[in-house]
């Protein structure tokens, strides 16, 4: 089956700074890869997907990368602020199948 | 407003009763899952349903159960052969069986057993 690995598993910056949350996978045929956010308490919601024939996606603040052939996508985050301190998750879902695999999850903390 | 709705937030167990975990959803989506969160575990898939009256065991679907009676809703029943029940539960919901489209969650379900 699908193996995701996602690094860091906890990240901690200042305001202003950027964050870079990266996750690897091991099916080629992968073709669909979702970030989520989870704040405290709370369901994980969409941020940003991107899908296997396109490079780049970027929405605001937020953007994720796709580099098929080495099998990892990242999520870029630019100006980071308190509120997008959260856990974040990545996913990949294979073209055999309709169910994602997740990371283990990263712990974005932004400090004041 | 659409959306799916889990509840109760917060439910505690005793040892050896079962419990039920309810989820609705009003986005009329056919797909839906449970997943169990543990620390540094990420999201586990515990079943998923891709259509009404049709139900398949996910990673980790010992000492559950589910049902799928109607298309809105996706009911949990964490039995007392489940050895270690303590986590929180995420119910989602997406448009059609593939998940190849957005996947929205509910608020979750804190399980606790004492």
């Amino acid at each position: 089956g699908e193996n995701v690995e996602q690094h860091p598993s906890t990240l901690s910056v200042q305001e202003g700074d950027s964050a870079v949350i990266k996750c690897t996978y091991s099916d080629s045929a992968s073709n669909y890869f979702p970030w989520y956010k989870q704040e405290l308490g709370k369901g994980p919601q969409l941020i940003i997907d991107i899908r296997s024939n396109v490079g780049e996606k970027k929405d605001q603040r937020i953007a994720v990368t796709l580099n098929k052939t080495a099998k990892h996508f990242s999520l870029h985050i630019t100006e980071t602020q308190p509120e997008d301190s959260a856990v974040y998750f990545c996913a990949v879902l294979s073209g055999g199948s309709y169910i994602p695999t997740f990371g283990r999850g990263t712990s974005l903390i932004v400090h004041p | 407003d659409g959306g799916i709705t889990q509840s109760p937030k917060y439910l505690f167990r005793k040892e050896g009763q079962n419990v039920t975990l309810s989820c609705e959803q009003n986005l009329n989506h056919d797909a839906m899952y449970w997943y169990r969160q543990d620390p540094g575990q990420g999201l586990r898939l515990i079943y998923y349903s891709q259509i009404v009256n049709d139900f398949q065991k996910g990673d980790i679907a010992e000492g559950y159960s589910v049902s799928r009676e109607k298309k809105e809703s996706f009911p949990l029943t964490v039995t007392s052969a489940q050895k270690n029940p303590t986590a929180f539960y995420l119910c989602a919901s997406s448009r059609d069986g593939s998940m190849n489209t957005e996947a929205f969650f509910g608020q979750g379900t804190r399980l606790t057993v004492v």
